[in-house]
């Protein structure tokens, strides 16, 4: 059974860090590209980056590139997002998603972790 | 980046009805789109894939259409269940992105 579990969440004052992870199991890690998606509260689904399955290829979204920094240790099936000079509109509940494989839709979803961003 | 607009924004409909969403992208994504459902407190679930392939496990009461620009989510007998927030999803290239959601309530 495929398993994601993000972790890491918790309240930042603006300007600070917090990194996330989300710890894969039930299926083959190093295969499948993995995203982070947030949404604030009461409003959409944001796509925030993803990764390829080798690592090797990383992209973002503008709202976070050259703050948030993603990657993974496919040795200990995980994935992480890096999130330095945090503002008040990062906050939101982060979910880790996994490609399915044959194309880039979803089809695993982690629980979610709340990153609250405030003085 | 390809903007994503889902309407309507709310819908009310009665247990049994046929109910449909519409989403549209702002330049082509071919069939590369996808629909999620998701609960209050709760993770989105993939429903359709490749804007018509249904998700194993998802109703076959969800259905999918459309390819181009213009997508349709049509649930064919609404039930008690399907009280959720709708989203599609474009996935033809990053950055990925997301229509704004259309939330489905009981009447």
């Amino acid at each position: 059974e495929v398993q994601l579990l993000d972790s890491g969440g918790g309240l930042v004052q603006p300007g600070g860090s917090l990194r996330l992870s989300c710890t894969a199991s039930g299926f083959t890690f190093s295969s499948y590209t993995m995203n982070w998606v947030r949404q604030a509260p009461g409003k959409g689904l944001e796509w925030v980056s993803a990764i390829s399955g080798s690592g090797v290829n990383t992209y973002y979204a503008d709202s976070v590139k050259g703050r948030f920094t993603i990657s993974r240790d496919n040795s200990r099936n995980t994935l992480h997002l890096q999130m330095n000079s945090l503002r008040a509109e990062d906050t939101a509940v982060y979910y880790c998603a996994k490609d399915s494989g044959s194309s880039a839709q979803n089809d695993y979803w982690g629980q979610g972790t709340l990153v609250t961003v405030s003085s | 980046d390809i903007q994503m607009t889902q309407s309507p924004s709310t819908l009310s409909a009665s247990v049994g009805d046929r109910v449909t969403i519409s989403c549209r992208a702002s330049q082509t994504i071919y069939t590369w789109l996808a629909w999620y459902q998701q609960k209050p407190g709760k993770a989105p679930r993939l429903l359709i894939y490749k804007a018509s392939s249904l998700e194993g496990g998802a109703p076959s009461r969800f259905s999918g259409s459309g390819s181009g620009t213009e997508f349709t989510l049509t649930i064919s007998s609404l039930q008690p269940d399907d009280v959720a927030t709708y989203f599609c999803q474009q996935y033809t290239s990053y950055p990925v992105t997301f229509g704004g959601g259309t939330k489905v309530e009981i009447k």
